[in-house]
């Protein structure tokens, strides 16, 4: 019962270095999610899609790129990583529009930028 | 913009008692609130759902109550046990926010054998 998948779970980059996180879910989901969380500023949504082919910028955008590569898949992109992007990211999913229905959460990956 | 202000931050109580948990949150339009709990090193999970419809949802121990209008919710956990030791957020959503859920800081909890 895997759920939301992400990978990786821990990375340390160093500035202006690029990564990406990759998430799939396994629910048959429409809509995916990527948060950050980061002490003091709860949790703040970076990018979702609403479905396949869709992506949206959430609150905190600037930074990072996503990719919807298919219903399953939803990957975040750092192209020129900096220290202030040290956080915890988060996926989600849900069928459809989180608003109207139970979100489901990752594990989450620790990243550090040194 | 919404603003959510869980209190307390935290809060440490003996196995056994009942507790509330309080959610606060500015714009009232809102279209659900979600509570979810969070365990160390963890992701989220959904606790709860409620309707702005709706004035309580109840799973198991758990009873949340809504007040749209004054902005507030309420978590309750009856007879705590050491394994809800963990930190619970609430997330109202606004409809024409897109898909955000605003999150508070969280109540972090520790129930004591």
């Amino acid at each position: 019962n895997a759920g939301v998948t992400q990978t990786p779970k821990f990375q340390v980059l160093k500035t202006g270095q690029s990564m990406t996180l990759q998430c799939a879910q396994d629910m048959n989901h429409n809509s995916m999610y990527w948060y950050r969380q980061d002490p003091g500023m709860g949790l703040r949504l970076i990018y979702y899609s609403a479905s396949e082919g869709t992506t949206d910028k959430g609150e905190v955008p600037n930074g990072y790129n996503v990719s919807r590569l298919n219903k399953r898949e939803f990957s975040l992109r750092l192209e020129s990583a900096a220290p202030s992007q040290t956080s915890v990211y988060f996926c989600a999913s849900s069928l459809r529009g989180a608003p109207g229905n139970t979100i489901y959460f990752g594990e989450g990956s620790w990243l550090t930028v040194v | 913009k919404q603003e959510v202000t869980q209190i307390p931050a935290a809060l440490s109580v003996p196995e056994g008692e009942n507790l509330v948990l309080n959610c606060s949150f500015t714009d009232s339009a809102i279209y659900n609130l979600q509570w979810f709990r969070q365990d160390p090193g963890k992701g989220l999970t959904s606790l709860l759902l409620i309707q702005s419809s709706q004035r309580e949802q109840t799973s198991g121990r758990l009873n949340a109550s809504l007040d749209k209008s004054s902005g507030r919710s309420t978590l309750y956990i009856a007879a705590s046990q050491p394994g809800d030791s963990a930190t619970y957020l609430c997330a109202p959503a606004i409809l024409n926010a897109g898909n955000m859920l605003t999150f508070g800081g969280g109540t972090r909890l520790m129930v004591k054998p």
